[in-house]
């Protein structure tokens, strides 16, 4: 089966960095994504890893290590729009490339 | 120029009373997925289309059905909605099964009465 963890919620200050982490167990792997959501609103697409390594894209960077099945997303320079929750997916070739979501991390920025 | 059309945005149903939810595209992409989520919640996924290919989730109950007439567009019947069938559903599509990643729609907050 798929097991995918994600801390609840994290709360950081206007202009700060907070770090989400993400762990997974699932019987393959083919990439992992991070979405961000806005209360009632759809998810939208963040960044894509499929290697080891940092993948870096303005003010968000995204982490993988395989072999710890282990990610986080990093979001530099907070703004109150980043109020949101983020989505931690896994595809899984095993399981016909279907993605396969954690329940998110509410993340609340104050000023 | 939202590529991934959900329609309607909100939906109100009467307990028992047959839905269905529209979702359409303009990516040209093969794969359509369908996702409930209710609050606070991942999303789960429904079903997904593999071109014309069906593929149901084994956990997904009988009442939810689903038809894909072309590549554009995708629905989303609920037989009889009870209760706890009051979710965001989303609709998402990919290119091919490597591709991407999932495009979302905007969801239907569907309400059950």
């Amino acid at each position: 089966g798929q097991n995918i963890d994600q801390p609840t919620e994290m709360t950081a200050t206007e202009g700060a960095i907070v770090q989400i982490n993400c762990t997974y167990q699932t019987s393959g792997f083919n990439g992992l994504f991070w979405y961000q959501q806005h209360a009632g609103e759809a998810p939208t697409f963040l960044s894509y890893n499929v290697l080891d390594g940092l993948e870096e894209k303005g003010r968000f960077s995204s982490f993988l290590s395989r072999s710890k099945g282990y990610s986080y997303l990093l979001l530099k320079e907070l703004q109150m729009k980043d109020s949101a929750s983020y989505l931690c997916a896994v595809r899984d070739p095993s399981n016909d490339y279907k993605l396969s979501f954690g329940a998110g991390t509410t993340v609340t920025v104050r000023a | 120029d939202a590529m991934v059309i959900q329609n309607p945005r909100y939906q109100v149903t009467q307990f028992g009373k047959p839905v269905t939810l529209s979702c359409s595209q303009t990516l040209n992409h093969n794969v359509m997925y369908w996702y409930q989520q209710k609050s606070s919640q991942a999303p789960k996924l429904l079903f997904h289309y593999y071109d014309k290919d069906f593929n149901n989730e084994a956990d997904t109950p009988d009442n939810f059905q689903s038809r894909r007439p072309n590549t554009s567009f995708c629905f989303l019947d609920i037989r009889s909605p009870g209760l706890g069938d009051a979710a965001m559903y989303l609709c998402a599509t990919s290119r091919d099964r490597g591709g991407d990643g999932a495009f979302f729609g905007q969801g239907t907050r569907l309400t059950v009465v």
